[in-house]
């Protein structure tokens, strides 16, 4: 069984300051991807990342992938409210099917 | 908006009786993945259809079961409910069984079992 954790399990933070969560697994993943999910919604691809040590950026949110594959980060600069919500990270380790972690509560107070 | 639709939206049942959930996927993809999401925890992956046949099942017991239809819809059934089966079923569609490149959720549907 793959795992995934993620840390911190909730995070409160003022607006405007920078923060990173992470997903980490003894296992490796062909691919691994980054979702946000508001209350009652279901969860929002924001970024897939493939290849070990890859850096993609979506406006203030930066995602790496470990070189190994088997872990990630997802770091958000200058956090704004509209920025809270549950983010989850998923692996995929057999093609086409997703192991999620428990994922990141954060909330973004103004 | 991922046009991946689900209804019902909530749904109340009691312990024991069956329960069927539909999806419908997004324009020009074929497989639907369905997920159970327990409060506080991340989804966990219960089955893939792909084409109209099971492609993958996650570690859930036979009570659940699925279908896909020819235009890639797809149904959850839940036989016999138990307590622990409260939780908000998600489904989600791709347009390639093998990769999670763009996989797209719908909102989902909230199950109660009392």
């Amino acid at each position: 069984t793959q795992l995934l954790e993620q840390s911190p399990q909730f995070l409160s933070i003022q607006e405007g300051e920078n923060l990173t969560v992470y997903c980490n697994s003894s296992s490796v993943f062909s691919s691994l991807q980054w979702y946000r999910q508001e209350p009652g919604e279901g969860p929002v691809l924001l970024v897939t990342v493939v290849t070990g040590g890859e850096v993609k950026k979506l406006k203030r949110l930066t995602f790496q992938f470990g070189d190994a594959r088997k872990d990630s980060s997802l770091h958000i600069t200058a956090a704004q409210p509209g920025d809270t919500g549950l983010y989850l990270c998923a692996g995929e380790a057999n093609a086409g099917k997703s192991t999620f972690g428990d994922g990141t509560t954060l909330t973004v107070k103004p | 908006e991922t046009g991946v639709t689900q209804s019902p939206t909530h749904l109340i049942k009691t312990r024991g009786q069956q329960v069927t959930l539909r999806c419908s996927s997004q324009s020009g993809h074929n497989t639907v993945s369905w997920y159970q999401q327990a409060l506080g925890q991340g989804p966990q992956f219960i089955f893939q259809y792909y084409r109209e046949e099971e492609n993958g099942r996650g570690n859930f017991p036979p009570r659940f079961s699925g279908l896909q239809f020819p235009n890639y819809s797809s149904e959850l059934n839940v036989n016999a409910l138990e307590l622990d089966d409260s939780a908000l079923y998600l489904c989600a569609s791709s347009a390639d069984p093998t990769t999670l490149y763009e996989q797209y959720f719908g909102p989902g549907t909230r199950l109660t079992v009392t």
